[in-house]
């Protein structure tokens, strides 16, 4: 079956845009997570989402990260005002957690979006 | 302040000899580890986890050990392949202590399999 999908899978855009990074989790899924992934580091948490409440959005690292999935099923990241240090690699996760915030169930991850800000 | 710690960065290993990548944790929260696998380009794959109630736990060719006292969490592949050459990725989560499911990474070791 189809994975988790991620869009687009690049984008490069200049120092205070905007930006809107797409995530397609794997149907059924009701847990979906973003992660932040930047050069020579592992992935770092952002926020995750329990149908389309934020359960824990700790990781944003500040109000200019913002994400929703209105319908419970694909996240947008957003991202105003980029900086540099914005460039990463950002990865999206889903798993199949139907109740409470807390799960062993694994968490699938997509490519990834390539994020470059000049 | 990395909760999760992977010191090598990198190892190398002979085709069919056993690959030990290695992990340590500071925060005792902690009771669910994985290990993830990632190839370039693609995201992290999910390899093989452990609960803190287990000290061992085997899926044909990986083997991850948990000893808690020591913070310390190991994979073992045996034989190595190839094709296990990527990067691997130890995380942890404190899904029964702290109840979250959040993942906290550290920060990889490449693994090259020499044929």
């Amino acid at each position: 079956g189809a994975g988790v999908s991620q869009t687009p899978s690049n984008k490069v855009t200049e120092k205070g845009k905007y930006v809107e990074l797409r995530c397609d989790p794997i149907s059924g899924h009701t847990a979906l997570y973003w992660y932040r992934q930047s050069l020579g580091q592992g992935p770092e948490f952002l926020i995750y989402f329990q149908g389309t409440g934020a359960a824990d959005d700790s990781g944003l690292p500040n109000d200019r990260f913002f994400a929703v999935r209105p319908e419970g099923s694909v996240s947008t990241l957003k991202i105003q005002r980029t900086e540099r240090g914005d460039s990463a690699v950002y990865l999206c996760a889903s798993s199949l957690t139907s109740s409470g915030v807390t799960s062993t169930d694994t968490q699938y991850f997509g490519p990834g979006t390539r994020l470059t800000v000049l | 302040d990395q909760q999760v710690k992977q010191n090598s960065p990198s190892l190398s290993v002979q085709e069919g000899r056993i690959s030990i990548l290695n992990c340590d944790y500071t925060n005792s929260m902690f009771d669910y580890f994985l290990w993830y696998k990632k190839y370039p380009a693609e995201g992290p794959t999910f390899l093989i986890s452990i609960s803190s109630i287990k000290d061992k736990n085997e899926d044909g060719r990986f083997t991850v050990f948990l000893n808690k006292s020591a913070k310390h969490l190991s994979l073992h592949i045996v034989p190595s392949q190839p094709g296990d050459s990527a990067v691997y990725f130890c995380a942890a989560s404190a899904v029964y202590t702290g109840a979250n499911s959040k993942l906290t990474f550290g920060k990889g070791i490449t693994l090259s399999v020499r044929p």
